[in-house]
């Protein structure tokens, strides 16, 4: 049950884009189109923003979007704002054990 | 309004029990898989169980299993986590979150509980 591969942190300036990778194998990222990511600010709960792959829940804004190839799922930010600064987390569901997430990667909008 | 509202958190030996709850509004409970997630301290998220719709199918991460029972009483709107032979290591927030699996994720979460594990 290894985490999914995040990096650690990313920064961008307000209005730039940055992307967030998210690497994991064939049992979970690679076989199945059921990724998802999160936003978690300090000391609070996860927010689903992302959810099979591409899709965004409603309400979430357009700036978000979602691909994968192979392996490797992506998140992009476009438009960044101070108050996209958070905590990014994707997710997997897995042949093995329903779900993995990854290591998570802090956000800074410089 | 959907919400979920967990309890049950504290400082616990290590070696002992805890039992986690977790209240569910605004939605039909009954219809949904419902999982619990966990954060240590200035950790990332790690998914420890989920349980289906009917209470008939659950699974776990084996860093719990044989430790953690999940259930559910869908007459009283609320998710359980029975936490027996608790580690140092399983100290974290739990958060329960409600599981769509139209999209496979989990798209409500509750604000969370803290459990200690300490001596």
């Amino acid at each position: 049950q290894s985490a999914l591969t995040q990096p650690a942190s990313v920064s961008g300036s307000p209005g730039q884009s940055i992307t967030i990778s998210c690497t994991g194998t064939n049992s979970d990222v690679g076989g199945y189109n059921y990724v998802s990511w999160y936003q978690q600010h300090p000391a609070k709960a996860p927010k689903l923003m992302i959810h099979d792959v591409t899709k965004r829940p409603s309400g979430v804004s357009n700036r978000f979007s979602g691909s994968k190839s192979g392996n490797t799922a992506s998140l992009t930010i476009s438009g960044l704002q101070t108050g996209d600064e958070a905590d990014y987390y994707c997710s997997s569901y897995t042949s093995s054990t329903a779900w993995v997430f990854g290591g998570g990667t802090k956000l800074t909008v410089l | 309004e959907v919400q979920l509202l967990e309890s049950g958190g504290g400082l616990v030996q290590p070696g002992g029990s805890l039992r986690l709850s977790c209240v569910a509004s605004g939605f039909t409970f009954s219809s949904y898989a419902m999982s619990w997630v966990r954060q240590a301290p200035g950790k990332g998220l790690e998914w420890v169980s989920v349980i289906s719709d009917s209470g008939g199918t659950t699974f776990y991460a084996d860093s719990v299993k044989g430790r953690f029972v999940i259930s559910r009483d869908n007459s009283k709107k609320t998710l359980y986590l029975q936490m027996n032979s608790l580690r140092v290591e399983d100290t974290a927030v739990y958060y329960c979150a409600k599981v769509d699996y139209d999209i496979y994720a989990m798209d409500v979460w509750g604000q969370g509980t803290t459990v200690t594990v300490s001596s």
